[in-house]
C-alpha cells in the first residue's frame, strides 16, 4: 500500500529565508506526486505535481519540487519565503489513476 | 469559468439529523471525488463518482453514508444520523474524463460540525 510522511507538523522560517518542506512516500510502482497549499478555511491549490517527466518540478508561487527515486523523497523548496506563504501544505502520491493518498500535511508559519 | 462549487460551506448539524453536501463539477468534468479531512490530519479518500456511477466507494463508511452523482445536478453526498464524529472538512474535486487525479480541481470544502 502507498503512503505519505511528511516530516514535521509545523515549520517556522523567517522572511526572506529557505523554505524545505520534507515528504517522503512509499509506492510499489511509479508514483504521480503532488504538493497542494492550503490557506485558512480555504480549499486545495495545486501547487507542482511530478508525473515522471523531469525529476525537478517547478510550481506556482516560486515554489519547486525534487523528486529523487533512491530516496524516496519529493520536497518542496522555495528560495525566499514571503509572508503571503504561510499556510498548510500537503503532500499526495498517487495509487491509480483517481486516488490520492495524502500526508497529514505541514504548517508553514513565516516569521517576519 | 466557475470552478468547483460546493455548498454549502458551512454546515451545523445536531446528532441524529441528515447532512447532504453538494458539490458542483468543472463544466465538462464528468469525473467526481469526495475526500474527508478530519482535523490535524490529511484528507482520506471516500468515493469516487462518474455521471450515474459510483466507480470506487471504498474509502465510504458502511453505513448512514452514500454518495451519488446524477445525469443532471451537482453531486451529492448524504450522511444519514450525523454523530459527532462525522464533524471534518468535505472536499470534492472533479476532472476531465481520461485525466484522472493529474487534472483534479478542488472545491472549497463544505465544513460540517455536529453538535
Amino acid at each position: 500500500a502507498q503512503s505519505v510522511t511528511q516530516l514535521g507538523s509545523h515549520v517556522s522560517v523567517s522572511e526572506g529565508a529557505l523554505v524545505l518542506l520534507r515528504c517522503n512516500y512509499s509506492s510499489s510502482v511509479p508514483p504521480y506526486l503532488f504538493w497542494y497549499v492550503q490557506y485558512p478555511n480555504q480549499g486545495l491549490q495545486l501547487l507542482l505535481k511530478y508525473t515522471s517527466a523531469a525529476t525537478l518540478v517547478k510550481g506556482i508561487n516560486g515554489f519547486e519540487a525534487e523528486f529523487k527515486k533512491s530516496e524516496t523523497s519529493f520536497h518542496l523548496t522555495k528560495p525566499s519565503a514571503h509572508m503571503s506563504d504561510a499556510a498548510e501544505y500537503f503532500c499526495a502520491v498517487s495509487d491509480s489513476n483517481y486516488q490520492l493518498i495524502w500526508g497529514a500535511g505541514t504548517k508553514l508559519i513565516i516569521k517576519p | 469559468n466557475a470552478g468547483v462549487m460546493q455548498n454549502p460551506r458551512h454546515l451545523v448539524r445536531r446528532r441524529g439529523q441528515e447532512a447532504r453536501l453538494r458539490c458542483s463539477p468543472v463544466k465538462g468534468h464528468s469525473h467526481v471525488y469526495w475526500y474527508r479531512q478530519l482535523p490535524e490530519e490529511g484528507l482520506k479518500f471516500m468515493v469516487y463518482l462518474q455521471k450515474e456511477n459510483i466507480i470506487d466507494e471504498s474509502g465510504m463508511p458502511k453505513e448512514r453514508f452514500s454518495a451519488e452523482f446524477p445525469k443532471e445536478g451537482p453531486s451529492i453526498l448524504r450522511i444519514q444520523q450525523v454523530v459527532r464524529g462525522d464533524s471534518a472538512a468535505y472536499f470534492c474535486a472533479s476532472s476531465p474524463p481520461g485525466q484522472g487525479n493529474t487534472e483534479a480541481f478542488f472545491g472549497q470544502g463544505t465544513r460540517l460540525t455536529v453538535v
